[in-house]
């Protein structure tokens, strides 16, 4: 099974509120993280990334937090604005076992204004 | 940069008939992945290429799935015969290098309907 989930399928927001996006993984031998972001009948978008040796990362209006305690990783985006509004996306890495991504079922999350 | 280029972007067929897709990656990347997206789900691996050598293809269903990149740039991925459960987005990621953690960009896809 996929050892990469998200807590809630959708989220929704006020325009100008903050959003929190988590995801629980479940191996502890990955060691790379990333946050996508896919709108209606596009590819996923990169966002953000952060490695294992790493528990905070800033972006632009984005930040990323990992917990390696709990398995836990966030997504935070400030002033959420409507064209935020996509399905949202963690992956990880397989660690030792290679680069290619292993993705959760996502988070959709909808701003309303 | 010019992104990931995929081709094409819809594509029916009836069920076992074949289908075959084709990536452009972004240049100088020298890791190329096909990802295999069912609705409401997110991407999974399908194979992912070293420049023109295979690095991991252990969830490509090898009986009906075949993928090919055979001067390390463009890749196209075949089905043949396809079923009603191929019925999906086939995405095309690439990477400058494999062997560190980066970012894979993504294009748009196929989406492909089986009937």
């Amino acid at each position: 099974g996929e050892s990469v989930g998200l807590h809630l399928p959708t989220l929704s927001v006020q325009e100008g509120d903050n959003s929190i996006i988590n995801c629980a993984y479940s191996n502890s031998a990955s060691d790379y993280f990333i946050w996508y972001k896919q709108e209606s009948g596009k590819g996923p978008q990169f966002i953000i990334d952060i490695r294992s040796n790493m528990d905070k990362r800033q972006g632009q209006r984005v930040t990323v937090l990992l917990n390696k305690t709990v398995k836990h990783l966030s997504l935070q985006i400030a002033a959420t604005q409507p064209g935020d509004s996509a399905v949202y996306f963690c992956a990880e890495n397989k660690g030792q076992a290679g680069t290619a991504l292993i993705f959760g079922k996502g988070t959709t999350l909808s701003v309303s204004s | 940069e010019a992104g990931v280029a995929q081709s094409p972007r819809y594509k029916i067929i009836e069920k076992r008939q074949s289908v075959a897709f084709w990536c452009n990656p972004i240049s100088g990347h020298a890791t190329l992945y096909w990802y295999q997206q069912i609705l409401g789900q997110g991407p999974k691996l399908l194979i992912q290429f070293q420049n023109n050598g295979v690095v991991d293809d252990s969830q490509l269903p090898k009986d009906r799935f075949s993928a090919e990149r055979l001067k390390g740039v463009d890749s196209t991925l075949k089905i043949q015969p396809a079923k009603l459960e191929d019925s999906a987005v086939y995405l095309c990621a690439s990477s400058l290098r494999g062997t560190v953690n980066q970012p894979q960009h993504f294009g748009d896809g196929t989406r492909l309907s089986i009937l």
